[in-house]
């Protein structure tokens, strides 16, 4: 069955510090993956997703960024995080032959002092 | 863009009764129309979806239904259960798509 990780759970990071948050997805090959952000009481905003190795869409612009190095794997970065990149950050994969059906990794949650 | 709106935005429910949330969206190429449960804290998961060569499918006390002509579909609960209580989101799209664009979410609130 597919799993799909991402670490840390939590983070509390200074303004202008660095970024990296990591998801990774098993038991699939070749998957689409998202990053969303989720304010506190908010909705699900998209933020880039990625249909293959070295392959990303942005949709926000803001001074977050993605990669993909290796198949199941996409990387969430940032070189100076603001206050407004305080979230509930969600990956996650779908496969198209699959029916669309997003899912969602537990998420990290991020707080920017 | 796709634009998708969800009414209503907060509803509370006595123990027991039906509840029903409102997706309307804007694409008429969308063919696949979910729903998503989170609760507090956790990640959005799945609970029932329905494809556009179907008006309505049930599961237990849940069921979706669609009407293609006014772009709009509902999520049904009955007999809701405190358990219930989470944010619901819709998120239409089409095949192929690669791009989501979700509800606002509508918080739900059973109250015993």
């Amino acid at each position: 069955s597919q799993t799909i990780h991402q670490w840390p759970a939590t983070l509390v990071q200074p303004v202008g510090s660095p970024l990296s948050l990591e998801c990774t997805v098993e038991g699939t090959s070749n998957p689409n993956l998202y990053w969303y952000r989720q304010a506190a009481g908010r909705g699900l905003q998209l933020l880039f997703y990625s249909v293959g190795i070295g392959q990303i869409s942005s949709e926000v612009p803001q001074n977050l960024s993605a990669s993909r190095p290796q198949d199941r794997q996409f990387i969430l970065s940032s070189k100076k995080l603001l206050l407004s990149d305080s979230g509930f950050y969600l990956c996650a994969w779908s496969v198209l032959a699959s029916g669309n059906e997003q899912f969602f990794g537990p998420g990290t949650r991020l707080t920017v002092l | 863009g796709e634009n998708v709106e969800q009414h209503p935005s907060t509803l509370s429910v006595q123990e027991g009764d039906s509840a029903v949330i409102k997706c309307t969206y804007s694409d008429s190429a969308s063919n696949y129309f979910p729903w998503y449960k989170q609760e507090l804290g956790k990640r959005p998961q799945l609970i029932i979806d329905i494809r556009s060569n179907v008006g309505e499918k049930k599961d237990q006390r849940i069921a979706v239904t669609l009407n293609k002509t006014a772009k709009h579909f509902s999520l049904h609960i009955t007999e809701t259960q405190p358990e219930d209580s989470a944010v619901y989101f819709c998120a239409p799209s089409s095949s192929g798509t690669y791009k989501y664009i979700f509800g606002t979410g509508t918080r739900l609130k059973v109250l015993a």
